[in-house]
Formats: C-alpha cells, structure tokens, sequence
C-alpha cells in the first residue's frame, strides 16, 4: 500500500515553454501532498504544501506564479513550471500523506525536468 | 526552527561490516525522525521512523535507529553492510502531526553509503 506514482519520470523542453507535472496517490486518498525539488548531489527542499480543494501553501522564496500547483482531487495535484527556464532544471518529488493525523509521507520516484 | 545535520557526506565500508550513518537534530518541540534511502534518479523509500515509544527503532533491510534525546541523536546503523545498501540515505526531521509546523519535513544534506568488496 501507500503507492504514490509521478508522470512523467523524464521530460526535457525548450525555454520559454510550461511543463506540468503530475503526482497521484494510487491506493490511498490523500489529503495533502507535498512538492519538493532536489538538486544535483543536493538535499530536498519543499516547494509547497498542498491540500485537496485549497489553495497551496509556498515556502519562502518560491515563485508561486512559477510553480503553479492544483490539488483537485484527493488522489492528483499537479505542478506546473511556467515559462521554464536552464536554472528551473532538477529533479522534483511529491509526496502524499492520507490523513492530517498521519506523521508519514509517501514519496513519488520523481521526475527529471531538463530545460534547454 | 529545526535542521538536521549528517555528519559525513560519504561514507564507505566493507560488505559485511558495519554500517554507521549519523545524524543530529534540532527541535524546539519532542521530534518525529526519519530515515529514508534513495537510489539513483528514484524517490525516497523510508527506511524507518521514531515518533514516540520505544527509543530502538527497527526498519526495513536489517536498519535500526536510536533516538538519544540527550544526545539530540537518531543514528542509523546497520550491523553486516550488503552490496546492495549502497545509496543515498537522508534524514528528515518533523514535527508531530497537528501541531503548528504542518508535518513538513526538514532533511539533512544526505550521506552517500558505498560498499566495497
């Protein structure tokens, strides 16, 4: 149990171009989900939090204009990297907890975003 | 705030051998602590976790952890290292659930584990 899936795992784009992400619960409802991104040889460092029908939280520092993020179901949110740039090129990772109670969270195997 | 600190960005030993993966915390409330391990362009698997209890706490793959409070330690250890134990492996600390810090989870830096024939 607690699957989380991302799509795609690899995708490589042109400057200037969107790119949207996707992160889905596959046996579990999640209430929030959580984008973290992860640089070369490099920590994770959480994005934002998100939670089904609520507007995402952003730590400070990121763009939410650039990183656009939809929780429209308890099983799907999405991150969507407008007018991406070479610096937006990492690895981004969800996760997921299924209740507000839980203390763990559910990792995706992320998705590898090169941005020429 | 809180942080997580890995002592050792890599860290190589011998299959077979002990494995000894460090970790020290700061937290202004009782933490909940993690170990998790990555492999190469894959996310995070959690290897085991403290909340509250028992202080030894046993995870995946032969993997154990204490958590010291005096000590603000939650040390990863292993007792007989395996080729296939060589990743990245991060700790995270977090407040507990429903408490003013949200769950969000603050990783140390990672350590990278090599094992050697």
């Amino acid at each position: 149990g607690a699957v989380v899936s991302q799509h795609p795992s690899r995708v490589i784009c042109k400057s200037g171009t969107s790119v949207k992400i996707e992160c889905r619960s596959l046996d579990f409802q999640a209430t929030t989900m959580f984008w973290y991104r992860q640089f070369p040889k490099q920590s994770l460092m959480l994005m934002a939090t998100s939670n089904e029908g609520s507007k995402a939280t952003y730590e400070q520092g990121v763009e939410k204009d650039k990183f656009l993020i939809n929780h429209a179901s308890l099983t799907l949110s999405t991150l969507t990297v407008t007018s991406a740039h070479p610096e937006d090129s990492s690895f981004y990772i969800c996760s997921a907890r299924d209740r507000p109670s839980a203390d763990t969270q559910y990792f995706g195997p992320g998705t590898r975003l090169t941005v020429l | 705030a809180q942080s997580v600190t890995q002592l050792g960005s890599h860290v190589s030993v011998s299959e077979g051998a002990l494995v000894l993966l460090r970790c020290n915390y700061s937290s202004s409330v009782p933490p909940y602590l993690f170990w998790y391990v990555q492999y190469p362009n894959q996310g995070l698997q959690l290897l085991l976790k403290y909340t509250t209890g028992a202080t030894l706490v046993k995870g995946i793959n032969g993997f154990e952890a204490e958590f010291k409070k005096s000590e603000t330690s939650f040390h990863l250890t292993k007792p007989s290292a395996h080729m296939s134990d060589a990743a990245e492996y991060f700790c995270a600390v977090s407040d507990p659930p429903l408490t003013g810090g949200g769950n969000k989870l603050t990783f140390g830096t990672g350590t990278q584990l090599k094992v050697e024939l």
